[in-house]
């Protein structure tokens, strides 16, 4: 079926440096993406989003990277900190799936002092 | 803005009881809210849509009977684990949907993590 998924579980990135997240997705009918950080024990939080008739955002160190073509969105995180460490998740809709949020897999984000 | 609360954030109760969750919109009305479960280290699955004034929608798989939502007001919505067992120990997450000019956004609560013992 249709699926939203992440290339990579775990990420470790040095403080300081660009943190990149990336997220392939499948349904290509999805007009909207999110993405959202869920530190342990807590609810996901809202980074960022974009819709389909854009293919990059730019948010506050963070941006989000659109390409419809390879169905393929990214999350890059500039001057990476300790509090970044967490787990992102993707989440898309439309399409088939209405008003539905189907998430990804989650990859965690480990910045090292 | 666009907060959400849950209440409790974290219960232990004994197999066979029946446990209530609350999700609140504090700042804005919200006439769908979401539900979802997360076990560790695994995504958000969605268990059902809770809609104002009207029956939830429930994901295939998802009981019903087991899981009751009620949405009485734009501001809360509520989760009831009936009869719960050991296998229903999870943590719980509900979202707000809130309408704004560019679009729909989902807000997600704190979350409850529940044990059943």
């Amino acid at each position: 079926g249709e699926s939203v998924g992440l290339h990579l579980p775990t990420l470790s990135v040095q403080e300081g440096d660009n943190s990149i997240i990336n997220c392939a997705y499948s349904n290509s009918a999805s007009d909207y993406f999110i993405w959202y950080k869920q530190e342990s024990g807590k609810g996901p939080q809202f980074i960022i989003d974009i819709r389909s008739n854009m293919d990059k955002r730019q948010g506050q160190r963070v941006t989000v990277l659109l390409n419809k073509t390879v169905k393929h969105l990214s999350l890059q995180i500039a001057a990476t900190q300790p509090g970044d460490s967490a787990v992102y998740f993707c989440a898309e809709k439309g399409g088939d799936a209405g008003n539905m949020l189907t998430f990804g897999g989650g990859t965690r984000l480990m910045v090292k002092p | 803005g666009a907060v959400v609360s849950q209440h409790p954030s974290w219960v232990i109760c004994k197999s066979g009881t029946s446990v209530k969750i609350e999700c609140r919109s504090l700042d804005f009305q919200a006439t769908t809210m979401f539900w979802y479960r997360q076990f560790p280290k695994q995504s958000l699955m969605l268990m059902a849509t809770s809609n104002e004034g009207s029956k939830a929608t429930y994901e295939q798989g998802v009981e019903k009977d087991k899981f009751l939502i009620n949405h009485a007001s734009l501001t809360l919505s509520t989760l009831t684990v009936t009869s719960a067992h050991p296998e229903d120990s999870s943590f719980y997450i509900c979202s707000a949907k809130l309408l704004a000019e560019g679009g729909e956004t989902q807000y997600f609560g704190p979350g409850t993590r529940l044990l059943v013992l």
